[in-house]
């Protein structure tokens, strides 16, 4: 098993390009899960999943927007991104029931110029 | 609503040593779980031990233990016998058992310096 996989690793954009960061996991969760971490902030979550076809809204969600292809991905796009978007994004998933724990992904380092 | 905070962005401790790192939190919910992740530089989120409020006994895992106080909101993670691989940045993180989103909420964090 992979785990959580995300796409790409690193990305430079330019203020008001757009662009997506891909998210998947073969451990067959229901929940998952999109953090950004910045410097002395800890994560904070952008979107999440509860299970397939439904999205909502976390602490951090404004010129985000998330798609749940299906079970297995979760993506995040950047119509329009902006310096402030500069941020390591985390992926997550969880199982809805048995351990709580959620499983992270490598993480996408974007800097937005 | 909940936060979580974490008082010391670094510490330091010798090689073989024992190191406290401090979490305090704030809820009104009774039922909750408490997290510790360790992020070393490879920027992978490792989760280290996890708590759950309903349980008195504190959660170990091999050098890694936490004291857990409910009363005073407090989740400290205690490492013994410091290793080189132990050195990252440790996160502590909450989740409230009624929440049926299960999302996180994270300090910000501690790094945590090994010295040979």
């Amino acid at each position: 098993n992979a785990g959580v996989t995300q796409t790409p690793k690193f990305q430079v954009l330019k203020t008001g390009q757009s662009m997506t960061l891909q998210c998947a996991q073969d451990m067959n969760h229901n929940s998952m899960y999109w953090y950004r971490q910045d410097p002395g902030m800890g994560l904070r979550l952008i979107y999440y999943s509860a299970s397939e076809g439904t999205t909502d809204k976390g602490e951090v969600p404004n010129g985000y927007n998330v798609s749940r292809l299906n079970k297995r991905e979760f993506s995040l796009r950047l119509e329009s991104a902006a310096p402030s978007q500069t941020s390591v994004y985390f992926c997550a998933s969880k199982p809805t029931s048995g351990t709580d724990t959620q499983y992270f992904g490598p993480g996408t380092r974007l800097t937005v110029l | 609503a909940q936060t979580v905070t974490q008082s010391q962005p670094e510490m330091s401790v010798q090689e073989a040593e024992t190191v406290t790192l401090s979490c305090t939190y704030d809820t009104s919910e009774s039922d909750y779980y408490l997290f510790w992740y360790k992020q070393p530089p490879s920027r992978q989120m490792i989760l280290v031990i996890r708590q759950e409020a309903y349980k008195q006994q504190n959660a170990t895992e091999n050098r890694f233990s936490v004291n857990f106080q409910k009363a005073a909101k407090s989740f400290s993670l205690k490492i013994s016998d410091s290793q080189l691989g132990d050195a990252a940045m440790y996160f502590c993180a909450y989740r409230g058992y009624s929440s049926n989103t299960g999302k996180l909420i994270f300090g910000q964090g501690t790094t945590l310096q090994v010295k040979p």
